[in-house]
């Protein structure tokens, strides 16, 4: 499978706890980002990366969320601290690095926080 | 501000028949968009996109128009099938580095 590759699928989690998702690109996408996503709502975006350099994050980014790519290639969001409000579908895309071309997502993971 | 948004939350069609799907968006500078499918429990899977030097791209069975004097894009899809059931977004570039900025989608529903 040469998509993006997100793991795990499904991540329940007690309040509080931290929990890290992995992000696995199309491997000649060099930017990949993060999006969020509630029941009945559209993606919104949290962050993307062009190789390894981290160059926007969104409002909706806190603190808590952190979000790296150290190589340039896979990348992690890891969640501090998990709120009940966290309980999303996060999802991870990349494209080629030139304006305007087309993003491919992930499956996604779901995250539940109890 | 910027903003994408659809103008009906769910489309109920016949199969056979061709369905349309609007979208209106805010941001003048948007100037690439796409069009996303999305069935439950999955990731958004990209349809077709088009640019905004046109005003019309066709793939297999769908169509993206786009009118950029009113701001508002359309995917048609034709000869609808059960499988075209799914939630449909649109997503417009917002700033740097192609982000977008989706819309609320609409459901499509096609009914035997």
């Amino acid at each position: 499978d040469t998509g993006v590759s997100q793991n795990p699928r499904h991540k329940i989690t007690k309040r509080g706890q931290n929990v890290t998702f992995r992000c696995d690109p199309i491997s000649e996408h060099n930017r990949l980002y993060w999006y969020r996503q509630t029941l009945g709502q559209g993606p919104e975006f949290l962050t993307y990366f062009q190789n390894e350099a981290q160059l926007e994050k969104s409002r909706l980014l806190s603190d808590r969320f952190s979000a790296e790519r150290p190589k340039g290639s896979f990348s992690t969001l890891e969640i501090q601290r998990t709120e009940q409000g966290d309980s999303a579908m996060y999802l991870c895309a990349s494209s080629l690095g030139t304006t305007n071309t087309e993003a491919f997502f992930g499956q996604g993971t779901r995250l539940t926080v109890v | 501000g910027e903003s994408v948004g659809l103008h009906l939350p769910t489309l109920s069609v016949q199969e056979g028949d061709n369905s349309i799907i609007n979208c209106a968006y805010s941001n003048s500078a948007s100037d690439y968009f796409i069009w996303y499918k999305q069935e439950s429990g999955k990731g958004p899977q990209f349809i077709i996109d088009i640019r905004s030097n046109m005003d019309k791209r066709q793939g297999q069975r769908v169509t993206v128009l786009l009118n950029k004097t009113v701001k508002h894009l359309s995917l048609q899809i034709a000869a609808t099938q059960p499988g075209d059931s799914a939630v449909y977004f649109c997503a417009g570039n917002t700033g740097g580095g192609n982000k977008l900025t989706f819309g609320t989608g609409t459901q499509l529903k096609v009914e035997l």
